[in-house]
């Protein structure tokens, strides 16, 4: 069965605190995606790696950055939490570096006090 | 740029009813479309995924269709049970970006 784990189901950071979201899968993938959801906006894509030690920037980047030193893990850093990253963050994983066909983790909601 | 619509943003209906789920996207030119469902406060499953070329998916009770040319996709759920209610976002994977851009879902509720 395909897993791809989060580190934390509920975190909560004060502001200015440095932040590090780990995402882990046993699938094998080479790509990996960071996603934050938030109410009326969706799915928006942070950051991709489509092989270790490589990333791209997704559709919001800024505040963000990530790391992918194994191929199994992908984390997600905020250098800074601020309240507007308050959101709920979801890791995925896929064969396929367009990622279709996406596995998706359980998702870290992380409120920034 | 393309936008990915989904309506309505809340659907309700009595168990054994047949339903069907909208989306809609603005830029035709894409290489296929995903239905997800998502349970309240977890990830996503993938459900189906049609390519570009093909009009429609089934997966049980559940059917997919695409019109590429109108830009739109439907989820048929036949026969609704409880168990159905879920957020359903549809996905597209488009063109220049190559990247999957999500609809904001629609929160379905199945009444017993």
């Amino acid at each position: 069965d395909v897993k791809v784990t989060q580190s934390s189901r509920y975190l909560v950071k004060r502001t200015g605190e440095k932040v590090f979201l780990e995402c882990v899968q046993d699938m094998d993938h080479e790509n990996m995606f960071w996603y934050r959801q938030d109410p009326g906006l969706g799915l928006r894509l942070i950051y991709f790696s489509y092989d270790v030690k490589m990333k791209e920037k997704g559709d919001i980047p800024e505040g963000y950055s990530v790391s992918r030193e194994k191929k199994e893990r992908f984390s997600l850093i905020l250098e800074s939490a601020s309240t507007n990253q308050t959101s709920m963050y979801l890791c995925a994983s896929s064969l396929f570096p367009s990622g279709s066909w996406q596995f998706f983790g359980p998702g870290t909601r992380l409120t920034v006090l | 740029k393309q936008e990915v619509t989904q309506i309505p943003a809340a659907l309700s209906v009595p168990e054994g009813e047949n339903l069907v789920l909208n989306c809609s996207f603005t830029d035709s030119a894409i290489y296929n479309l995903q239905w997800f469902r998502q349970d309240p406060g977890k990830g996503l499953t993938s459900l189906l995924l049609i390519q570009s070329s093909q009009r429609e998916q089934t997966s049980g009770r559940l059917n997919a269709s695409l019109d590429k040319s109108s830009g739109r996709s439907t989820l048929y759920i036949a026969a609704s049970q409880p168990g159905d209610s879920a957020t359903y976002l549809c996905a597209v994977r488009g063109g220049a970006t190559n990247k999957l851009i999500f609809g904001t879902g629609t929160l379905l509720a199945v009444q017993p």
